[in-house]
C-alpha cells in the first residue's frame, strides 16, 4: 500500500521569509511524487513533480521540492513567501511500477502573514 | 499546458433529482480520468477511475448505481449523481492523466471542481 503524510495541518509564515511544507511517503518501488496547490473553491493546480533525476525539483511560482530517498521525504520549499501563496497544499505519491492512482496527503494550509 | 475543464462549476438541485457533471481534457487525450470527492477542509477521496470505452472502476464504498460514470470519448467523462440527497452535497473534482510525450508526461491534471448542493 502507498501512503502520504503531511504532519502539519497549518503552517504560518511571515511574508518574505522562507517556507517549508513537509511531506513523507511510503510506497513500494520507485516513487513518483507530486505537489499540488488548491485555492478556495477551486480544483488542484499542479506545482511540481519528481520522477527521476536531480533530487531538487523546481516548479511553478518559485516553488521547489527536495526528494530525499533515505528519509522518504519530499518537502516543498520557497525562499521568500508571498501573501498570495496562502492556500491548501497537497503532496501525492504513486508507485512507478503500477498504474495505481495517486494517493494524497491530508493537506497543509499555508498562511503567509503580511 | 494540459487543461481539464468541468461543467457546471456549481449546481443546486432538489432532493431526488439527478445531476450530470462533465469533465473534459481540452488539449490532450485521456484514456483514463478520475473522479474525486472533497469535503470541506479535507483531502481528496478517489471515487472511481473512468476508462474510455469500458466500465469504470469504483473504489470500495462508492455506490456505482448512484454515481454513474460514462467515458464516451478520449476527452470526455461524465459523472451522474442519481437521486441526489443532501448528504451527496460536496465538491466533486475530476482529473486526467496526460500520457503524451513531453514535460507533462504522466502528470495528473485537475479540473476546477463542481460544487453540488442538494436541497
Amino acid at each position: 500500500a502507498q501512503s502520504v503524510a503531511q504532519p502539519e495541518d497549518q503552517v504560518n509564515v511571515a511574508e518574505g521569509n522562507p517556507l517549508t511544507v513537509k511531506c513523507t511517503y511510503s510506497v513500494s518501488g520507485n516513487p513518483y511524487l507530486f505537489w499540488y496547490v488548491q485555492y478556495p473553491n477551486r480544483g488542484l493546480q499542479f506545482l511540481l513533480k519528481y520522477i527521476t533525476g536531480d533530487n531538487l525539483v523546481k516548479g511553478s511560482y518559485g516553488f521547489e521540492a527536495e526528494f530525499n530517498k533515505s528519509q522518504t521525504s519530499f518537502h516543498l520549499k520557497k525562499p521568500s513567501a508571498l501573501v498570495s501563496d496562502s492556500a491548501l497544499y497537497f503532496c501525492a505519491v504513486r508507485s512507478s511500477g503500477s498504474a495505481r492512482q495517486l494517493t494524497f496527503g491530508s493537506g497543509t494550509q499555508l498562511t503567509v502573514l503580511p | 499546458g494540459a487543461v481539464v475543464s468541468q461543467h457546471p462549476s456549481w449546481v443546486i438541485c432538489k432532493s431526488g433529482t439527478s445531476v450530470k457533471i462533465e469533465c473534459r481534457s481540452l488539449d490532450f487525450q485521456a484514456t483514463t480520468m478520475f473522479w474525486y470527492r472533497q469535503f470541506p477542509k479535507q483531502s481528496l477521496m478517489l471515487m472511481a477511475t473512468s476508462n474510455e470505452g469500458s466500465k469504470a472502476t469504483y473504489e470500495q464504498g462508492v455506490e456505482k448505481d448512484k454515481f454513474l460514470i460514462n467515458h464516451a470519448s478520449l476527452t470526455l467523462s461524465t459523472l451522474t449523481v442519481t437521486s441526489a440527497h443532501p448528504e451527496d452535497s460536496s465538491f466533486y473534482i475530476c482529473s486526467a492523466r496526460d500520457l503524451t510525450s513531453g514535460s507533462s508526461y504522466d502528470t495528473q491534471y485537475f479540473g476546477p471542481g463542481t460544487r453540488l448542493t442538494v436541497l
